[in-house]
């Protein structure tokens, strides 16, 4: 499975964008990247999944160049209930089991 | 609502005393996952079940079994926990198909203290 590497840890204010990047320089040709949400003292949760170019849903946008060796996250006007562990992973996505290999995440705090 | 279910939320044992985390769903999933998280760290696959097919990570400890009676339930079993055992539990699910992905869901997670 392809190695993630995201930064440890973002800032951002109420109302603001904000953006993650995560790098994925070994994905292979069948691997998709897929973004899950986690809140403290739960269960992480699926936000996001794409292959190419730019998926957009109610919650997030995911946004894939070309070349697909790094893929930015984005929440729009985020709140306070945003501040959470995002989480890049990237592997195939008919994988046995769809096993999830999770890197580090992105521990993401919105203030006020 | 269909959901997956940890019993407990909370579980405290005794260093090598067994102990077992339970797990249910609703969703009426074919796969079924235990994960581990450590505090500050990511989730963790210790193994996970297609059908009653079980599938063990090559670095899960001896030390965790699992067992799946049933399509609803899921057990994990930790014969002699370990200090190093303390951590969040995490089970999901999720519906096996050829098709679109599946995305994992998650239950809220049992969180162990060893003593």
């Amino acid at each position: 499975l392809a190695k993630t590497t995201q930064p440890i840890s973002m800032d951002s204010y109420e109302g603001q964008e904000v953006n993650i990047t995560c790098s994925h320089n070994n994905i292979a040709t069948n691997d998709y990247i897929t973004w899950y949400q986690q809140f403290p003292s739960q269960g992480p949760r699926f936000i996001i999944q794409g292959y190419k170019t730019k998926v957009t849903n109610e919650v997030a946008s995911l946004f894939i160049p070309a070349d697909r060796k790094s893929s930015t996250l984005s929440l729009p006007r985020v709140s306070l209930s945003d501040t959470a562990v995002y989480y890049c992973l990237v592997g195939p996505h008919k994988a046995a089991g769809n096993k999830l290999t999770f890197g580090g995440g992105t521990r993401v705090l919105v203030k006020p | 609502d269909a959901m997956v279910i940890q019993n407990p939320r909370y579980q405290v044992t005794q260093f090598g005393k067994p102990v077992t985390l339970s797990c249910s769903q609703t969703l009426n999933h074919n796969v079924m996952y235990w994960y581990q998280q450590k505090s500050s760290q990511a989730p963790k696959l210790l193994f996970h079940y297609y059908d009653k097919d079980f599938n063990n990570e090559a670095d899960t400890p001896d030390n965790f079994q699992s067992r799946r009676p049933n399509t609803s339930f899921c057990f994990l079993d930790i014969r002699s926990p370990g200090l190093g055992d303390a951590a969040m539990y995490l089970c999901a699910t999720s519906r096996k198909t050829s098709g679109d992905y599946n995305e994992q869901f998650f239950g809220p997670g049992t969180r162990l203290t060893v003593l």
